[in-house]
């Protein structure tokens, strides 16, 4: 069964730093891409950011460009977001998702999901 | 970026009726679409992909069609389980983008 396991939220002020982790288990983590999205209090879904199977692509949303970085750790079988800077529009719950490529070579959609983590950016 | 336009926002149904929820994109998308379902404090689950494609395990009742700009996913049988908020999701560009979302009442 894929297991996806988020930690790290938490509160943070304006401009300061937050690194969120994902462990994966029940499938072989090295295979798949693997996503970070956002979900805001009473909002919608938003895409973040996507890495590929070995960490050599890596894709972002606009508003998070130079302040977010996703990384992995397939030895860990650990999926990363170092959050930077952040604003309290970054305010959401953030789930970790493994990303099922269905148009080669990098295009495709969330097919597991975990539990979320908050993330709280207030002064 | 491409737009995804859900509608309608929110829908209030009995049990056993048939519901449709409409996805428009902003620009052709061929069938790079996703649907999926969240009910209220827990994770998105994934129904379907490449427009009509059930993932394994979904029921049945779901089904999905479209391509192009104009999808649709239909809920057959509506049970009490079935409310939740819905959403479409695009892969044909990136940004990967969402629709707003469905919240799917039983009455």
């Amino acid at each position: 069964e894929v297991q996806l396991v988020e930690s790290g939220g938490g509160l943070v002020q304006p401009g300061g730093s937050l690194r969120l982790s994902c462990a994966a288990s029940g499938f072989t983590f090295s295979g798949y891409w693997m996503s970070w999205i956002r979900q805001a209090p009473g909002e919608g879904l938003g895409w973040v950011a996507n890495i590929k199977r070995d960490g050599g692509e890596k894709y972002y949303v606009d508003s998070v460009k130079g302040r977010f970085t996703i990384s992995r750790d397939n030895a860990k079988n650990s999926l990363y977001l170092q959050m930077n800077n952040l604003r309290a529009e970054d305010t959401a719950v953030y789930y970790c998702a493994r990303f099922r490529i269905v148009v080669a070579p990098n295009w495709g959609y969330f097919d597991s999901w975990g539990q979320g983590t908050l993330v709280t950016v207030s002064s | 970026d491409i737009q995804m336009t859900q509608s309608p926002s929110s829908l209030s149904a009995s049990v056993g009726d048939t519901v449709t929820i409409t996805c428009r994109a902003s620009q052709a998308i061929s069938n790079y679409l996703a649907w999926f379902q969240q009910k209220p404090g827990k994770a998105p689950k994934s129904l379907i992909y490449a427009a009509s494609s059930l993932r394994n395990g979904v029921p049945s009742k779901f089904s999905g069609s479209g391509s192009g700009t104009d999808f649709t996913l239909t809920i057959t049988s509506l049970q009490p389980e079935d409310s939740a908020t819905y959403y479409c999701q695009q892969y044909d560009t990136y940004p990967l983008t969402f629709g707003g979302g469905t919240k799917v009442e039983i009455k």
